[in-house]
């Protein structure tokens, strides 16, 4: 069956660092793929999206390339800021069910 | 998130109380879930609703039963509650509001349940 699996966190990393978190996927077919973002308290987000081959998502700086050939979806972001400390699920989706990755915690310091 | 509400937002439990979680939504939205969240293992669909009416297991359903009277409410009820169920439950819809540009689930703010 489908399924998605995501790097471990927690990731701790310095204000304006690059920042990277691994998403894989299997699935057969074409799923939509996305990011969402949890803070602390709240309920999920989505972040960003992309439905197809080589789509990009993109928002807030936050980038993830759809990439068959590698099944992967990982999210990228230049630098980091001390607001973007929550944590980052990577799912995919057909329809109405949606799967989600075990969630990767980044933690940013000033 | 604005459209979707959950009640209780905390609620502490004793092994075997029973209880029931509830969401609403203004959204006219026919598809609504729950999930829950445990540390490492992250979202975990219980059951959902396709349509006002009907209802289906999801992934975890064991010790669960849920209810979808009408189009808004959709409960989760807790007949005999086990350590095991101490866990944050949210409460998603889809598709999403009107206008929105993408297709994701909308999740409304979450109940965090422990049973002692």
């Amino acid at each position: 069956g489908d399924s998605v699996t995501q790097m471990e966190g927690p990731v701790t990393l310095s204000e304006e660092a690059f920042l990277t978190i691994n998403c894989t996927y299997t699935a057969t077919g074409y799923p939509s793929l996305f990011w969402y973002v949890q803070y602390p308290g709240e309920g999920l987000q989505l972040l960003l999206k992309a439905t197809k081959a080589d789509d990009k998502g993109s928002n807030k700086g936050f980038e993830a390339t759809y990439r068959k050939e590698t099944t992967s979806f990982h999210l990228e972001k230049g630098s980091v800021q001390v607001s973007d400390s929550a944590v980052y699920f990577c799912a995919l989706s057909r329809g109405f069910k949606t799967i989600f990755g075990a969630g990767t915690r980044l933690f940013v310091k000033a | 998130n604005a459209g979707v509400t959950q009640t209780p937002k905390f609620q502490v439990l004793k092994t075997g109380q029973s209880m029931t979680l509830q969401c609403a939504q203004d959204m006219n939205h026919n598809s609504m879930y729950w999930y829950r969240q445990d540390p490492g293992m992250g979202l975990r669909l219980i059951y959902y609703s396709a349509s006002e009416g009907t209802t289906d297991k999801g992934e975890v359903p064991n010790g669960y039963n849920v209810s979808r009277l009408n189009k808004r409410e959709f409960s989760l009820r807790l007949e005999s509650a086990a350590p095991s169920q101490t866990s944050v439950y949210f409460c998603a819809l889809w598709p999403p509001p009107l206008g929105a540009s993408y297709n994701e689930q909308f999740f409304g703010p979450g109940t965090r349940l422990t049973v002692l």
